[in-house]
């Protein structure tokens, strides 16, 4: 039962425009959610994140959306960068529980010049 | 050093053997996850121990496979007679306390382990 889905398993964007990157999850319990970024070889890197109380994070260049009523979530990127190419992970937890973090399968997002 | 830090970055095991892999933390944080990243696969939860709870041992694949926290640091993860379908890379993360809504206690990883068995 995948709880948090990446329906897209890659994106390519020309630098310069605007990356949309889409989650969406299935636990309504689910009330704090993280994006990450990874690049080949390394750990995942914290990115951006939010909480069920607020419908949009915004950090520089990255900002996310939530949309509790349709269980979405999605990560804007702009402009976009070379050095976003990533692969970039969804993940929510379930904060009043201490519950642990459930990741997507993530989206390979490419720029190219 | 200041990150989480885990051991070996690379094992290359025989089908059958035992493996331990290992996690530092970043001190003085209580959570600590494990996760795995199987060739062209997202990640997938395997065991998270918070404070002196007990461990949610929900994702651990099969009885072969154990971990445990020393003191609340240091942690191991086992896999006994292990199998080709277990190679994957390991990645252990730790949080000051569990996610919270301030934002600063999303999980930092560490740059796993490449787990290969042939």
């Amino acid at each position: 039962d995948q709880q948090v889905k990446q329906n897209s398993p890659s994106l390519s964007v020309q630098e310069g425009r605007i990356s949309i990157l889409n989650c969406d999850y299935t636990n309504s319990m689910f009330d704090y959610f993280l994006w990450y970024k990874k690049y080949p070889a390394e750990g995942p890197t914290f990115l951006i994140s939010i909480s069920s109380i607020k419908d949009k994070n915004e950090d520089g260049r990255f900002t996310v959306f939530l949309n509790k009523s349709a269980k979405h979530l999605s990560l804007h990127i702009v402009p976009s960068q070379p050095g976003d190419s990533a692969v970039y992970f969804c993940a929510a937890s379930v904060y009043s529980s201490a519950s642990k973090i459930i990741f997507g399968s993530g989206t390979r997002l490419s720029i190219r010049p | 050093g200041a990150g989480v830090s885990q051991s070996p970055s690379n094992k290359v095991t025989e089908k059958g053997k035992d493996v331990e892999l290992r996690c530092d933390p970043i001190s003085g944080h209580t959570a600590l996850y494990w996760y795995r990243q199987s060739l062209g696969q997202g990640l997938e939860f395997l065991i998270y121990f918070q404070g002196n709870s007990a461990p949610d041992k929900s994702g651990l694949p099969s009885d072969r496979f154990s971990a445990e926290r020393t003191g609340g640091s240091v942690s191991t993860l086992t896999i006994q007679r292990t199998q080709q379908e277990d190679s994957a890379v390991y990645l252990c993360a730790s949080s000051p306390t569990a996610v919270q809504f301030s934002g600063i206690s999303e999980a930092f990883f560490g740059q796993g382990t490449r787990l290969t068995v042939v």
